[in-house]
């Protein structure tokens, strides 16, 4: 079956760094997403990854290895306004995405 | 530049009563389009998708239907809600034929089933 896993809950603290880790299973892989949704609100798109790698935009990079089946979203710099869920979605081979449950993020003064 | 509204954003509904969410876009042509329903601590369930007019398909079988009318418009609907229909809808599009398959999302309508 297709599975993505990520941590349900993770504390940072204002000013750290934090990383956010995804590990998924495919049918075929087209790339992975990454997005953010703030409780209440839609999903906005953070990143795309297809390629090995680290792909970095400002404070967010994203980072992954499709040998290993597996990414990570890293956060610098954190704000207050990070507090949010981080969803990690693999496209398959039909170019489907397939979604994890989020990761809710909670950033501490 | 291209924009998805969805309405209403929130709906409280008896047990029992049909259900209508409507999504549209503005600023493209031949969008993919998609129904998703997210439950609280779940990732997003994957309802229907429609690549062109009145072509549904549907992921999940449940009481809900969806029908596109029109090029870019998506209707989410029931005859008679659940309390397990109960979650956070998101309408959404992507670009027909784009290799990334990049989701844009409505604001989301919160249902609640009593």
């Amino acid at each position: 079956g297709q599975n993505i896993d990520q941590p349900t809950e993770m504390t940072a603290t204002e000013g750290a760094i934090v990383q956010i880790n995804c590990t998924y299973q495919t049918s075929g892989f087209n790339g992975l997403f990454w997005y953010q949704q703030h409780a209440g609100e839609a999903p906005t798109f953070l990143s795309y990854n297809v390629l090995d790698g680290l792909e970095e935009k400002g404070r967010f990079s994203s980072f992954l290895s499709r040998s290993k089946g597996y990414s990570y979203l890293l956060l610098k710099e954190l704000q207050m306004k990070d507090s949010a869920s981080y969803l990690c979605a693999a496209l398959d081979s039909n170019y489907q995405l397939i979604w994890g449950a989020g990761t809710k993020l909670i950033i501490k003064p | 530049s291209q924009t998805i509204h969805q309405w209403p954003a929130t709906l409280v509904q008896p047990v029992g009563s049909p259900l209508s969410l409507e999504c549209t876009v503005e600023g493209t042509s031949n969008p993919n389009l998609y129904w998703y329903r997210q439950a609280a601590g779940r990732g997003l369930q994957l309802l229907f998708y429609s690549v062109g007019i009145g072509q549904i398909s549907s992921e999940v079988p449940q009481n809900l239907s969806a029908s596109r009318p029109q090029d870019r418009q998506f209707i989410l609907s029931s005859k008679k809600l659940l309390l397990s229909d109960s979650g956070f809808y998101l309408c959404a599009w992507s670009v027909r034929g784009a290799d990334t398959g990049e989701l844009f999302f409505g604001e989301g309508s919160r249902l609640t089933v009593l």
